[in-house]
């Protein structure tokens, strides 16, 4: 079965400092894999997804297959930066339903 | 141009009632897709409606929910006999076409408490 898994439910950095938000997933065949942000007030928006190679307001994500992971990274975290992030899989093939992780919540604080 | 719209944006209503959530996708996108969230949980696919092709319903948690589009825009989420399990964030979202390169873009959500 698919699965995305988000180990943490908030993280809290200073403005400056690096930041990874962590997931793997579990899936048999060969997912594709993006990150959702949704900031305060506002609604779900894709950020970033892997078969764009795309660096979206500095974030990047790498997909590890041997790890089955696909990590967010910021080497500086920014106040802005505070918002709920999701990672999702889809399938490889046919239409593309996401399965979402739970969220990690973003706090970057001055 | 206007995106993804939702109504209601808030619906409180008692257990045992049904209830309708509707969902306006952006003009000229054939895919929409329903997603729930409930408290503590990731986001949950619900059903898939692509073009005039038969849905994908096999995220519906239950014989309770039931989703139709009408003229391939606007659809409408049923959930009959509603219980306290059922309270969430509903979530519609629509796409150009299926596909990895197009980007789902979101509504605002109908959130659902049932007392």
């Amino acid at each position: 079965a698919q699965r995305v898994t988000q180990p943490e439910k908030l993280l809290s950095v200073f403005k400056g400092a690096p930041v990874e938000l962590k997931c793997n997933y579990s899936y048999s065949g060969s997912p594709e894999l993006f990150w959702y942000v949704q900031y305060s007030r506002q609604r779900l928006q894709l950020l970033l997804r892997h078969i764009s190679r795309e660096s979206i307001k500095g974030f990047t994500a790498d997909l590890n297959k041997g790890e089955t992971s696909f990590h967010l990274k910021k080497p500086f975290a920014q106040e802005e930066d505070s918002a709920m992030y999701y990672c999702a899989l889809s399938e490889n093939t046919g239409f593309q339903k996401l399965v979402f992780g739970t969220g990690t919540r973003l706090l970057v604080s001055p | 141009g206007a995106g993804v719209s939702q109504s209601p944006s808030n619906k409180v209503t008692e257990k045992g009632k049904d209830v309708e959530l509707r969902c306006d996708p952006i003009s000229g996108h054939t895919a929409l897709y329903w997603y729930r969230q409930s408290l503590g949980q990731g986001l949950e696919f619900l059903i898939y409606f692509q073009g005039n092709s038969a849905p994908d319903k096999s995220g519906l948690p239950s014989d309770r929910f039931s989703a139709e589009r009408t003229g391939g825009s606007v659809s409408t989420l049923t959930i009959q006999r509603t219980q306290q399990e059922d309270s969430a964030v509903y979530l519609c979202a629509s796409s150009l076409a299926p596909g990895l390169y197009n980007e789902q873009f979101f509504g605002p959500g109908t959130r659902l408490t049932v007392l």
